[in-house]
């Protein structure tokens, strides 16, 4: 049972550019989570996603960031216009449907913008 | 969410039993603990998870004390692979939990 995929493992951007970020839950998980992570701090939740839902999205930033879930296909967490600040880790998760809720961690996507 | 509180860093040696203690004073009664292991440049790895008592698996231990206020996680003969970041996290009992990560405990294990 492969694990959950991210990619591209790295990403670099300048500024103003987008970023695509991708993640492939584990199998038959239906629950999809990002975080992201600044270097020497602890992952900060940003938003949760079931197939075509958005459930929570309380830790997203207002603007320049998205994410979706289709029915096919990955999960895409897009930032618009990146900017300096955006430069993390940001890593995804999945969970079945169950009540202990144990996510699962991708390996992560390092965005550098420059 | 319960805030959750454990040491900053932790030093051991090879074949030694580490325990890491995470004080957790406002879990809510649907909250459940666990722990989660992050390598450098990885994302955290699922370790353990309990709600009261005793949890163990083949990788560690997790004592719960009666009143869950706190919890502890005992890695038993830590290697130099057992380097890494730990977080304690309460939270869950239902499907949809966003977790909170404090700062979790570095530990080195040195040779």
């Amino acid at each position: 049972n492969a694990g959950v995929m991210q990619n591209p493992r790295h990403l670099v951007r300048r500024r103003g550019q987008e970023a695509r970020l991708r993640c492939s839950p584990m199998k038959g998980h239906s629950h999809v989570y990002w975080y992201r992570q600044l270097p020497e701090e602890g992952l900060k939740f940003m938003v949760y996603l079931q197939k075509e839902n958005i459930i929570d999205e309380s830790g997203m930033p207002k603007e320049r960031f998205s994410a979706e879930f289709p029915k096919e296909g990955p999960s895409i967490l897009r930032i618009q216009q990146v900017v300096r600040g955006d430069s993390a880790a940001y890593f995804c998760a999945s969970s079945p449907i169950r009540d202990e809720d144990t996510q699962y961690f991708g390996p992560g996507t390092r965005l550098t913008v420059l | 969410l319960a805030k959750t509180t454990q040491p900053i860093s932790m030093d051991s040696y090879e074949g030694q039993e580490v325990n890491i203690t995470c004080s957790h004073n406002n879990i809510a009664t649907n909250d459940y603990i666990t722990w989660y292991q992050q390598f450098p440049s990885q994302g955290p790895r699922f370790i353990i998870q309990g709600y009261k008592t005793k949890v163990t698996n083949e990788v560690a231990s997790l004592f719960i004390p009666a009143d869950r206020k706190s919890s502890t996680l005992s890695l038993p003969r830590v290697s130099l692979s057992d380097t890494a970041v730990y977080y304690c996290l309460v939270g869950g009992g239902a499907a949809g939990n966003k977790l909170t990560f404090g700062g979790g405990t570095r530990v080195l294990v040195k040779p």
